[in-house]
């Protein structure tokens, strides 16, 4: 039972374009959604959060959206630099727990 | 440290054989999480420990995993009689306290490639 799905395996843009990342989960009960980036032999490390009760945060060239009704979140990236090829996950903690749940991932493309 | 610190880097151990894992978190973190990432999947939480409460071990697939926080700092995770499917990489997370890692996420340690052949 996947609660927070990342149906795109790949994304390939050119650089300077946006990357659009999507996330789609089930729980209603999550209270807070974030963004990792993982590089290979690296582990993720923390991008962005946003809170459920807000509908976008942005931070420089990263701005997430989330909308609550769909249970939809999906991180921009713009412009794309090479630099951003990585794996995205998207993950989500809910109100009493501690624990984080994570998607499969997105591998990001930038070609330059 | 500056850092979280996983060892060993790499494992390849023979199918039936016990491992061990070790994750040393950031000082002063409270909380920590044992993670792993099997080939084309995401991250499955395993085990997460908080101060000096019981650990949330809701994650642990089987009864031959089992993990230890000793004096609040370093954890061991421990893998009994591995098995071919346990290969993956496990990937071990502190944070400050209870509240910080919902808005502002873990720090990751860069993992422990384990190959069960």
């Amino acid at each position: 039972d996947q609660q927070v799905k990342q149906n795109s395996p790949s994304l390939s843009v050119q650089e300077g374009r946006i990357s659009i990342l999507n996330c789609d989960y089930t729980n209603s009960m999550f209270d807070y959604f974030l963004w990792y980036k993982k590089y290979p032999a690296e582990g993720p490390t923390f991008l962005i959060s946003i809170s459920s009760i807000k509908d976008k945060n942005e931070d420089g060239r990263f701005t997430v959206f989330l909308n609550k009704s769909a249970k939809h979140l999906s991180l921009h990236i713009v412009p794309s630099q090479p630099g951003d090829s990585a794996v995205y996950f998207c993950a989500a903690t809910d109100t009493g727990g501690f624990k984080t749940i994570f998607g499969a991932g997105t591998r990001l493309f930038v070609k330059a | 440290g500056a850092g979280v610190s996983q060892s060993p880097s790499n494992k390849v151990t023979e199918k039936g054989k016990d491992v061990e894992l070790r994750c040393d978190p950031i000082s002063g973190h409270t909380a920590l999480y044992w993670y792993r990432q099997s080939l084309g999947q995401g991250l499955e939480f395993l085990i997460y420990f908080q101060g000096n409460s019981a650990p949330d071990k809701s994650g642990l697939p089987s009864d031959r995993f089992s993990a230890e926080r000793t004096g609040g700092s370093v954890s061991t995770l421990t893998i009994q009689r591995t098995q071919q499917e346990d290969s993956a990489v496990y990937l071990c997370a502190s944070s400050l306290g209870r509240v910080g890692p919902r808005s502002h996420g873990y720090t990751f340690g860069s993992g422990t490639r384990l190959t069960v052949v």
